[in-house]
Parts: C-alpha cells; sequence; structure tokens
C-alpha cells in the first residue's frame, strides 16, 4: 500500500475565495470518508463515498461544501466562498468494504482563513 | 447515537512507567472501538481496533486495550512509556449499522513522556 495521499498539504486563503482539495485514497478501497478537525478536538465526519457514489453527508456539509468522487477513484473537496470558522485540518480516510472496519488516514490538509 | 468520552486531556508520565489513557463510549449496538495515534501535523495512525473477537487488544507499538462491556470502557494501556509515544490519541467508535460505518471520535488525549 501506497497510502492515503492529500494535496495540497497546507492551504491559505483569504475570506471569500473558493478551495479545492485532493484526496487519492489506496488502491484497492472502495470506501473513502472526508472528516474535519479543529484544534484541539477529535475529526468530525463530513461525508463518505462508496465507490463514486456519496452514500452519507453530514449536517457539518453546508451548502458551500461540495464533494466529488469520480470514477471512484480520487475526491476532491471544495469549499465555496471561505469563511474563517472554516479554518481547520481537512482529513481524509480510506478502507475496504465494510466486512474490515479500519479506515486508512492520509497526512491531512490544512486550511486557514485569513 | 454513539459517544465516546476520552477522560483526561492531557497525561504525563515519566519514561518507563505505565501509561493509561482512558476511553468510555456510550452504543446502543455492539460497537466497535479503536484507538488512533496523531503526530504533530500528521494524520492519524491505528493502533489498534476492536470487532467483537477477544476482549483483550494487541496493538502496534506495544500498546493494547481491554474491552470492558460492563464498565462500556476501552482503555489504552502500554507497560513502558518511551519518549516516542508522546503525541495525541485518539478514541473512536463505530458500529455495524448502517453503510457508512463512520467514526466518531473523542476529543483526544495528548501524553507528554518526561525524562
Amino acid at each position: 500500500d501506497t497510502g492515503v495521499s492529500q494535496n495540497p498539504r497546507h492551504k491559505i486563503t483569504k475570506r471569500g475565495q473558493n478551495v479545492t482539495f485532493r484526496c487519492d485514497p489506496i488502491s484497492e478501497h472502495n470506501r473513502l470518508y472526508w472528516y474535519r478537525q479543529t484544534l484541539g478536538q477529535g475529526p468530525e465526519f463530513l461525508t463518505y463515498f462508496q465507490n463514486e457514489a456519496q452514500l452519507e453527508k453530514s449536517r457539518l456539509l453546508s451548502d458551500r461544501f461540495s464533494a466529488e468522487r469520480p470514477k471512484g477513484s480520487f475526491s476532491t473537496l471544495e469549499i465555496q466562498r471561505t469563511e474563517q470558522g472554516d479554518s481547520a485540518m481537512y482529513l481524509c480516510a480510506s478502507s475496504r468494504d465494510r466486512t474490515i472496519y479500519e479506515q486508512y488516514f492520509g497526512p491531512g490538509t490544512r486550511l486557514t482563513v485569513t | 447515537a454513539q459517544s465516546v468520552t476520552q477522560l483526561g486531556s492531557h497525561v504525563s508520565v515519566s519514561e518507563g512507567a505505565l501509561v493509561l489513557l482512558r476511553c468510555n463510549y456510550s452504543s446502543s449496538v455492539p460497537p466497535y472501538l479503536f484507538w488512533y495515534v496523531q503526530y504533530p501535523n500528521q494524520g492519524l495512525q491505528l493502533l489498534l481496533k476492536y470487532t467483537s473477537a477477544a476482549t483483550l487488544v494487541k496493538g502496534i507499538n506495544g500498546f493494547e486495550a481491554e474491552f470492558k462491556k460492563s464498565e462500556t470502557s476501552f482503555h489504552l494501556t502500554k507497560p513502558s512509556a518511551h519518549m516516542s509515544d508522546a503525541a495525541e490519541y485518539f478514541c473512536a467508535v463505530s458500529d455495524d449499522t448502517g453503510t457508512a460505518s463512520k467514526l466518531t471520535f473523542g476529543t483526544g488525549t495528548r501524553l507528554q513522556v518526561t525524562l
């Protein structure tokens, strides 16, 4: 396994700008998750894909957030009209199907909104 | 709804001393429980997991945890702390219902190891 990769690792943006993050899961994993982690807190679930289908979204995921996973491979998370409250670490994780519940996490993308 | 409570946001131990990080869970169905470790500016690495097999689970780096249903606990232990164990530790719960198997994390415990 080459591991889960995320790009960019750091992003600084001005309030009101749009940002997009990318996650490349472990190749044979068909499940992909996005989590958000703010300072001093544990990760919080945002959304989940089974292959290319987005099957669940958290109430944390406002209308300004959109995630895609075309062709069931990499995924993107876009935040439109960023706000200072969006500043956080965005973590991606992947796993095999439900018989194995182990999620492997990427290094995260740290977003700072100024 | 599931939840996890980690008692103690900061724990400090001397090198060579016992490490005990506490985790209590709440779940209406049989849970799956996990401990992850996070080093500064990095993602999370799985230490160990409980998926209803043996109640004493051994993980990487000498860590282990015991599932106690009667106490709704899944505390993490290591007999002898090493300086490299200094990190943030997260307990998480999932279940076998629904399709997502998403993880619900605790707020974390920062472990400091002193000489």
